[in-house]
């Protein structure tokens, strides 16, 4: 079945360490891809997002993601979290075949919730 | 400042009534969303709408409704239908998509949890 993976409920990082979490998607075609960050009790914030071209994709708050077509991967990263990094994240595609109807859904995955300790 | 807004953030329902959720966006866009989240469930469609006068169910639609009767609103009913209500629930919307390789960002408001009692 055609779906997007994000296999860690929780993540526990201390901060000033690099943080990467994972997202798998299993579509035909590369989907357009996303990254949203939800705070408690709030909305989604676009981090970053792939569409094509360079594989590395830069986003706010000093994220970064890389998409590997080999791997079905758009993997979300930083370097250095910070304490208000904690939220729930969730990688979403629109899959391709739904860019020729007048409408684009977002498929999300489960979300990864990040924790940080002192 | 341009956004959406969404009213009331706290929603408590006794079972067997219907409930409105406001969804209201100054963004002037056309398209307008309602999604579902509930605990490790991610995000899924309920209603959407591309345009004024115009909307298509989504993913879970049984036990809700919607109307689009303004460009800026987009309310959200839950009926006494739906059986098992308790969620938080999100609206975002987007402007409309230009060509087929385009995808324009939707803007999520901040969200109201709905608690049937």
């Amino acid at each position: 079945a055609q779906s997007v993976t994000q296999p860690d409920i929780h993540i526990t990082v201390s901060e000033g360490a690099s943080l990467e979490l994972r997202c798998n998607y299993s579509y035909g075609a590369t989907p357009y891809l996303f990254w949203y960050v939800q705070s408690p009790g709030q909305g989604l914030q676009l981090l970053l997002k792939y569409f094509s071209g360079d594989t590395l994709v830069q986003g706010i708050k000093g994220f970064e993601a890389e998409f590997k077509r080999s791997q079905s991967s758009f993997n979300l990263r930083k370097p250095s979290v910070h304490w208000s990094d904690a939220a729930e994240y969730f990688c979403a595609v629109v899959p391709l075949r739904n860019m020729n109807t007048g409408f684009q859904k977002l498929v999300f995955g489960t979300g990864t919730r990040l924790l940080v300790s002192p | 400042d341009g956004g959406i807004t969404q009213s009331p953030k706290y929603l408590f329902r006794k079972e067997g009534q219907n409930v409105t959720l406001s969804c209201e966006q100054n963004l002037n866009h056309d398209a307008m969303y309602w999604y579902r989240q509930d605990p490790g469930q991610g995000l899924r469609l309920i209603y959407y709408s591309q345009i004024v006068n115009d909307f298509q169910k989504g993913d879970i639609a049984e036990g809700y409704s919607v109307s689009r009767e303004k460009k800026e609103s987009f309310p959200l009913t839950v009926t006494s239908a739906q059986k098992n209500p308790t969620a938080f629930y999100l609206c975002a919307s987007s402007t409309p998509r230009g060509d087929y390789a385009t995808y324009n960002e939707q803007f999520f408001g901040p969200g109201t949890r709905l608690t049937v009692l």
